[in-house]
């Protein structure tokens, strides 16, 4: 079936540092990608997407560009800062509503 | 617009009384989903409706476990009876069925714990 795998975290950074998240995915078809953040105490916002190969998504300096031939779609940012601290959720989805979710990344900035 | 609603935020039970978890989805919107996220599982999909319709409940834990739609507007998550491994922060999502960009909207969740 359908899988998406995240890099285990804890990610702790200090302000200003480079972010990847890397995640990779399973799919029998062309899924779309997505990247959802959930801040302390809330729920799940769409963060970026990308709907077709080569595609890239980007919001709020993040970026992650959909990678059919490694099937993947890493998330980066050049700068964190410490609002940036939150769970990082890569998911799929097929032409049906029902999405995929990776196991979630924490990620801690520090200042 | 005032996204999706969940009720209660937070619900303390005791083990074996009934739970009743609700949501209200954003107007317009024709798919609803319920999830369970917790620290060991992390973030499960229980069951999704479709204009109302239940179409995948294979999430559903157990029989103790029952979600309604009775219309557009209003959705319910039932656990009966409750135990302390419920305990979970329960969200509900929505989106529009169609297009290429339905996002899933989720509400804050209900933090359920069951002593």
């Amino acid at each position: 079936g359908d899988s998406v795998t995240q890099m285990e975290g804890p990610v702790t950074l200090s302000e200003e540092a480079f972010l990847t998240i890397n995640c990779t995915y399973t799919a029998t078809g062309y899924p779309s990608l997505f990247w959802y953040v959930q801040y302390p105490g809330e729920g799940l916002q769409l963060l970026l997407k990308a709907t077709k190969a080569d595609d890239k998504g980007s919001n709020k300096g993040f970026e992650a560009t959909y990678r059919k031939e490694t099937t993947s779609f890493h998330l980066e940012k050049g700068s964190v800062q410490v609002s940036d601290s939150a769970v990082y959720f890569c998911a799929l989805r097929y032409a049906g509503n029902k999405l995929t979710f990776g196991g979630g990344t924490r990620v801690l900035v520090k200042p | 617009d005032a996204g999706v609603i969940q009720s209660p935020r937070h619900e303390v039970t005791e083990m074996g009384q009934e739970v009743t978890l609700r949501c209200k989805p954003i107007s317009g919107h024709n798919s609803l989903f319920w999830y369970r996220q917790t620290m060991m599982r992390g973030l499960e999909l229980l069951i999704y409706f479709n204009n109302n319709v239940p179409i995948d409940d294979s999430g559903m834990p157990e029989d103790r476990f029952s979600a309604k739609m009775p219309n557009a507007s209003f959705s319910t998550l039932k656990i009966q009876p409750s135990e302390p491994r419920d305990s979970a922060v329960y969200f509900c999502a929505s989106s529009q069925l169609q297009g290429t960009y339905n996002e899933q909207f989720f509400g804050p969740g209900t933090r359920l714990t069951v002593l």
